[in-house]
């Protein structure tokens, strides 16, 4: 099974931040990754999907980058809405494997 | 507007089944591959199986793999997990999930979930 790895685990940040979280795969999984938000008590909400695609919907503050072993998801200025946790996904071959989670907090 | 409704989970004993189930409405059911995906009190993210659109192919996790089955009835617009011999740590929240209609294997429509406690 392919191992997602996400850094870091927790990030202490304020309104109005760049946000930057990593996710490595174990092995190449081309721009076959998927990115999530979370909120405490409430189901993952789709943000990005072929690793830079913005769902419909989703704020442009939003954006993913990446291919092969490496991505990042950016926040361009951070929102208070935004503070939750952020996981990413890859669907290149089964098993479908999450990321550890990113959680964003407040400073 | 798409909508995933789960039910089923509650309180079982280790060694035990319980079954869940999915309804779902706003999309055409029978064109999408369906998933359940759970989550372990404050833990991440774990997909457990799929479906695709006839039931005919199914794909699971190897942790579950033999005592869980999945399954769908078209007809009524919905997904069902069997989960049999059950252990203490399938304890989660699980959730029902779609793959989008390009059958890419992401998820872009969750249920609230239910939860499944495993214990003695």
């Amino acid at each position: 099974d392919i191992q997602m790895t996400q850094s870091p685990s927790t990030l202490s940040t304020s309104v109005g931040d760049r946000v930057t979280i990593t996710c490595r795969a174990s092995q190449s999984i081309s721009t076959w990754l998927a990115w999530y938000q979370q909120k405490p008590g409430k189901a993952p909400k789709l943000l990005i999907y072929k690793a830079s695609s913005l769902e419909s919907g989703v704020p442009s503050r939003f954006s993913g980058s990446g291919s092969g072993t490496e991505f990042t998801l950016t926040i361009s200025s951070l929102q208070p809405d935004d503070f939750a946790t952020y996981y990413c996904q890859q669907y290149n071959s089964y098993s479908l494997t999450f990321g550890g989670g990113t959680k964003v907090e407040i400073k | 507007e798409v909508q995933l409704v789960e039910s089923g989970g509650g309180l079982v004993q280790p060694g035990g089944s319980l079954r869940l189930s999915c309804t779902a409405s706003g999309f055409i059911f029978s064109s999408h591959w369906m998933n359940w995906v759970r989550q372990a009190p404050g833990k991440g993210l774990e997909w457990v199986a799929n479906i695709n659109q006839d039931g005919s192919v199914k794909h699971y996790v190897d942790s579950v793999k033999g005592r869980f089955t999945i399954s769908r009835d078209n007809a009524k617009n919905s997904l069902y997990l069997q989960m049999d011999s059950l252990k203490t740590e399938d304890t989660a929240v699980y959730y029902c999930a779609r793959h989008p209609g390009d059958q890419s294997a992401l998820f872009d429509y969750w249920g609230q979930g239910t939860l499944a406690t495993v214990s003695s």
